[in-house]
């Protein structure tokens, strides 16, 4: 029962660009960093963007992260075939239960 | 290298108990929070717990409180997660993952996971 919303999928053609949202409340994202994570198929998550809009080193320019209010989004230009993953937002909720939230995660496709 | 190398999944019966670890490389493990979160088959991903780098704080999702306890031997560079009464919702592959800030006196707010382990697998089923 995650607490942060992303739409299930997005698509585009190669080159082009994509952007995932993540939606949230002022327990969490309002008052919190976000972070981002590439799943490729099989594959255990890997840190795309940390505190809203940081890239740890290696990952490319062509992944962007911004966040405003309550809400988070992630870009992708350049689309590649390397690209086609599941995509999760992640950030802390300070609720009853202060615990790590994670998205309901994206499914990116590259047509 | 990070190396985060998980251990113990396997095939259990609702009610029954299991230990996981995780075993870390490559970075001053006692250093860092940790944490462990797991993925149900074809579902997203949710957080199970984290622990301090003193395990002074610790946190667990209420999914799994009272039933499951995580602890860490710093001298051994391992990371526990002790399972008992499993439901069969408990099912997941069960990645072990580092918590980004130095020193971080708190599992809560210890940074984005820059580090995952490639999981190991609990099956709950009779």
């Amino acid at each position: 029962q995650s607490v942060l919303t992303q739409p299930p999928s997005v698509s585009a053609a190669p080159g082009q660009k994509v952007t995932i949202s993540c939606s949230g409340s002022s327990s969490n994202i309002g008052n919190n960093y976000v972070s981002w994570y590439q799943q490729l198929p099989g594959t255990a998550p890997k840190l795309l963007i940390y505190e809203n809009n940081k890239r740890p080193s290696g990952i490319p320019d062509r992944f962007s992260g911004s966040k405003s209010g309550t809400s988070a989004t992630l870009g992708i230009t350049g689309l590649q075939t390397g690209d086609e993953a599941d995509y999760y937002c992640g950030t802390w909720d300070s609720s009853l239960s202060a615990g790590e939230v994670f998205g309901t995660g994206t499914k990116v496709t590259v047509l | 290298e990070v190396q985060l190398v998980e251990s113990g999944g396997g095939l259990v019966q609702p009610g029954r108990s299991l230990r996981l670890s995780c075993a870390a490389s490559g970075f001053t493990f006692d250093d860092y929070a940790m944490h462990w979160v797991r993925q149900a088959p074809g579902k997203g991903l949710e957080w199970v717990s984290g622990i301090s780098w003193n395990s002074g704080s610790i946190g667990y999702a209420d999914s799994v409180k009272g039933r499951f306890t995580i602890s860490r031997d710093n001298a051994k560079n391992s990371l526990y997660l002790q399972m008992n009464s499993l439901r069969a919702e408990d099912t997941a592959l069960y990645y072990c993952a580092k918590g980004a800030y130095y020193g971080s006196g708190s599992y809560y707010n210890s940074g984005a996971h820059d580090y995952w382990g490639q999981g190991t697998l609990v099956t709950v089923s009779s």
